[in-house]
Formats: C-alpha cells, structure tokens, sequence
C-alpha cells in the first residue's frame, strides 16, 4: 500500500500563478522526495528534504516537511506551461526503499 | 536519464509466455528497483536489490522474479505472463549515503508491456 498520499490528485492553473500540490504519509521517514513525471518519461527527482529538515528550496520549488502532522508540500512558485506534469512524493524510512504516492496531475494553461 | 537503459521499450505477448525485462546502468549504484506504474495506483514497488545476487521482494511481487548477477544489470522476468500484468515497467538506481545526491532515484525511461 502507498505511504505516501498527494492531494490534490489534480490542479489545473494557469500561467504565473503557483502551484501548490500536499504528500500525506503514515509512519515516520528518514526522508521525502518530489518528483516529477512528464507524459510517456520515467520520473526525475527534484528535491529531498530529511527528517530534521523543515523547509527547503531549489529555484522556483519550495518544499516544507511536517513531521509532527506527517505532511509536506510542494509549491512552484511562478508557473510556467513546461511545468505541466505529474508530481509525486516518496517517503523513505531508512531502508533505502522509496514508496510512491498516486501523484498530483498538475496543468498549466499558457 | 542518467546512464539508466531498458529494453525493450515496448512489448506485446500473449497470456502464458515468459517475459523478461532488462534494466542496464553504467553508474555503479549499488541499489536496482523494479517498478510498475498503473492509472490510480501510481508506481509499485514489484522487486529491488541492494547488491550483486542480493534481492528481495516489493509490495507487488507475485508472478515476479529478478535476478542480479551482474552490478551493472537487473532483470525482471514474468515467468508466464499474465493481462494483469500489462503496465508500464520502471527500474531505478540508488546510491545510500549521507551526500546530496544520495538516496535520491534515477528512472529509465521504462517499458510499455502489454499482455494479451
């Protein structure tokens, strides 16, 4: 079964607006990964965020981890068309063996 | 995709042969995964291995079997394929440790398997 649940399942916004997709997960982590899916390619990771970590950036991605309300999000700050993807979280809990959510079908209409 | 090859990259066969799928990487991760991605399930887990010979199951293992002999390859094989088990296969590579780059997967670009 999933560990890790996103929400919404999908979004749809428009150019230059943000995005925010939520991972909710049930037992505790070692870490959290984000990654992204465009149609027919496999994933590609965007960021992870450790367990005693509370937020972090990369570019336009900002990622907070809640470990107390096990949940983190992901927001795109900015977006753009080519930001049209799936996006997924994976929690890992120190086995070295991610487990995926359903993910979050993000559109961006130019 | 980060030195990461599966072939093939898109397969037809009937219910009750045998498949194999290859996953081949030229990073020296130590860890393989095998995934499978369905519409409303997102990716599964089906088998992974953490070393050359060493592998264990997933969340979704039945009528599943892999082998490792090789760092470098990891194979899925379906030993009598059935219609359940048309989906779009990943495999993916780690690397434990504590650096920036580790733990996080890299992804092939996966095959497309249909079983009639």
């Amino acid at each position: 079964s999933q560990q890790g649940e996103e929400d919404p399942q999908a979004l749809s916004i428009q150019e230059g607006e943000n995005a925010t997709m939520n991972c909710s997960y049930k037992t505790s982590i070692n870490n959290l990964q984000w990654y992204r899916q465009n149609s027919g390619r496999g994933l590609v990771h965007l960021i992870l965020i450790r367990s005693n970590e509370r937020e972090k950036h990369s570019g336009r991605l900002r990622v907070t981890l809640d470990t107390s309300k096990k949940s983190s999000s992901l927001l795109i700050t900015a977006s753009r068309a080519a930001d049209t993807a799936s996006y997924f979280c994976a929690t890992e809990g120190g086995s070295y063996i991610p487990t995926f959510g359903r993910g979050t079908s993000l559109i961006v209409h130019p | 995709d980060a030195g990461i090859t599966q072939s093939p990259r898109h397969k037809v066969t009937e219910t009750g042969t045998p498949v194999t799928l290859r996953c081949h990487q030229t990073e020296n991760h130590r860890y393989m995964y095998w995934y499978r991605q369905d519409p409303g399930h997102g990716l599964r887990l089906i088998h992974y291995s953490y070393g050359v010979k060493d592998t264990d199951k997933g969340e979704v293992s039945d009528g599943y079997s892999v082998s490792r002999s090789k760092t470098e390859d990891f194979l899925l094989t379906l030993e009598s394929a059935t219609s359940s088990q048309t989906s779009v296969y990943f495999c993916a590579i780690s690397e434990p440790g504590t650096g920036e780059d580790n733990e996080k997967l890299f992804f092939g670009s996966g095959t497309q398997l249909s079983v009639l």
